[in-house]
């Protein structure tokens, strides 16, 4: 059974806290996504990796950054955390093929900023 | 990277009757496309890859490359079938995934 495993999943955080979200996948996947879901604007990308230390940014990068060191993890930081920041972080991992692979998602953390 | 839109926030439909999301492509070459799924409480996974051409839970989805669309169909819905439901790209090499927006759908008793 295939496993994207996110440390936490409730968080509360103080406005101005550095905030760690860490990622596992146990898949040997290449790829590896951090997304935030808010109603009525979707899943959204922060960031995307693709091999260890290399990282892209996604469509909503600002305020955030992420860290590869192992193939297997992928941690999303938050700087100095804010209230905008307030949401559900969805990972996900794929495999790095030239067809097409699906995403596997972790089952989220929410995070909430006050 | 390759992009999605997904035209309905929100779907709402009486149980039984047939459903319809939308969600068109706009990049060319041979599209691939999926579409994932995400029920209360439950974590988002792959509902169906256009390429397997399979029903899964009753639902279907064709690509239709005049229209540049890939619809996921049902044609009677089951109040178990209310969801969230994203159309994707597939992921790759070095790929990026970006989702459409979403659709809720809402079946009613």
């Amino acid at each position: 059974d295939v496993k994207v495993t996110q440390s936490s999943r409730y968080l509360v955080k103080r406005t101005g806290e550095k905030v760690f979200l860490e990622c596992v996948q146990d898949m040997d996947h290449e790829n590896m996504f951090w997304y935030r879901q808010d109603p009525g604007l979707g899943l959204r990308l922060i960031y995307f990796s693709y091999d260890v230390k290399m990282k892209e940014k996604g469509d909503i990068p600002e305020g955030y950054s992420v860290s590869r060191e192992k193939k297997e993890r992928f941690s999303l930081i938050l700087e100095s955390a804010s209230t905008n920041q307030t949401s559900m972080y969805l990972c996900a991992s794929s495999e790095s093929r030239g067809e097409g692979t699906e995403a596997f998602f972790g089952q989220g953390t929410r995070l909430t900023v006050v | 990277a390759q992009r999605v839109t997904q035209p309905e926030k929100l779907l709402s439909v009486f149980k039984g009757a047939p459903v319809e999301l939308k969600c068109n492509y706009s990049y060319s070459g041979s599209p691939e496309l999926f579409w994932y799924v995400q029920y209360s409480r439950q974590r988002l996974q792959l509902l169906l890859r256009h390429i397997s051409r399979e029903s899964i839970k009753g639902f279907t989805a064709d690509l239709n490359k005049g229209e540049t669309s890939f619809h996921l169909k049902k044609p009677f819905a089951q109040e178990e079938d209310s969801a969230m439901y994203y159309c994707a790209p597939p992921g790759g090499s070095a790929s990026k995934i970006i989702f459409g927006s979403g659709t809720r759908l809402s079946i009613r008793p």
